[in-house]
C-alpha cells in the first residue's frame, strides 16, 4: 500500500523555465512534508518543508503547495537550473495514534532533467 | 563541523556473514533512523531510535539489528538472515521525532 506516491517518474525541462514535481498521498493522518533532492550514491539533501496547517511554503527558487482536500502536494522551482538536475523525493509524517515516531514516508522519487 | 557520517562507502558481504554499518552524528540530534534504498524505489525504514538505550522497528526491519548505546552513535548490522541486502543504506538524524530529517551520505553493500 504505497501511502505516498510520485506518479512520473521523470521530468525534462529546460534551463530558466519553471519544474513543477508532484506528490499525492492517501492517508489523512500526514501532518508534516517534506522534499529532498538526491544524486546518484550521496544521501538526500533536504530542500523545503510545509505543514498541514499551511497551503505554501517559498524558499528562494523552490516553493511547496499543499492541497489538502486533494491530498497532494507539489514543489516548484523557478527558474530551473541545469544544476538542479537530480532526483526528488517527496516525504510525509505524522502522529499515528498515540505514537509520535517521527517516521517518514517517501514516495518512490522524480528524476529532473534540466537541459540548457 | 557538524553533520552524519558513515562508513564505509562501500561493503561487500559473504553469504553468510554478518556485516555491521556505521553511523555516527555530531549534530547532538536525540532521534537517529536508518533507511534503504532500493533501484528505482523509495527510501524505507529500517529501524528508528528516538532516544539513547531505546530503538523501535520500521517497516522492514527482518534480518536486521540495531543499537543505541549513545547519543551519537546508530550502528545497523546486516545479519545473515537477510537474503537480498544488496541495497544502498542511508542513516539520518533529527533533533527529535517529527523534527526534519538530516541524511548521510550512504553505504552501498554488496553480496559477493
Amino acid at each position: 500500500d504505497q501511502q505516498v506516491k510520485q506518479n512520473s517518474p521523470s521530468l525534462s525541462v529546460q534551463e530558466g523555465r519553471i519544474s513543477i514535481l508532484n506528490c499525492d498521498y492517501t492517508n489523512s493522518m500526514f501532518d508534516y512534508f517534506l522534499w529532498y533532492k538526491k544524486y546518484p550514491a550521496e544521501g538526500p539533501t533536504f530542500l523545503i518543508s510545509i505543514s498541514s496547517i499551511k497551503d505554501k511554503n517559498e524558499d528562494g527558487r523552490f516553493t511547496v503547495f499543499l492541497n489538502k482536500s486533494a491530498k497532494h502536494l507539489s514543489l516548484h522551482i523557478v527558474p530551473s537550473q541545469p544544476g538542479d538536475s537530480a532526483v526528488y523525493f517527496c516525504a510525509a509524517s505524522g502522529e499515528f495514534g498515540s505514537s509520535n515516531t517521527g517516521k517518514l514516508i517517501f514516495g518512490q522519487g522524480t528524476t529532473l532533467q534540466v537541459k540548457p | 563541523d557538524g553533520g552524519i557520517t558513515q562508513s564505509p562507502k562501500y561493503l561487500f558481504r559473504k553469504e553468510g556473514q554478518n556485516v555491521t554499518l556505521s553511523c555516527e552524528q555530531n549534530l547532538n540530534h536525540d532521534a537517529m533512523y536508518w533507511y534503504r534504498q532500493d533501484p528505482g524505489q523509495g527510501l524505507r525504514l529500517i529501524y528508528y531510535s528516538q532516544i539513547v538505550n531505546d530503538f523501535q522497528k520500521g517497516d522492514i526491519a527482518e534480518g536486521y539489528s540495531v543499537s543505541r548505546e549513545k547519543k551519537e552513535s546508530f550502528p545497523l548490522t546486516v545479519t545473515s538472515a537477510q537474503k537480498n541486502p544488496t541495497a544502498f543504506y542511508l542513516c539520518a538524524s533529527s533533533v527529535g521525532a517529527q523534527e526534519t530529517q538530516y541524511f548521510g551520505p550512504g553505504t552501498r553493500l554488496l553480496v559477493l
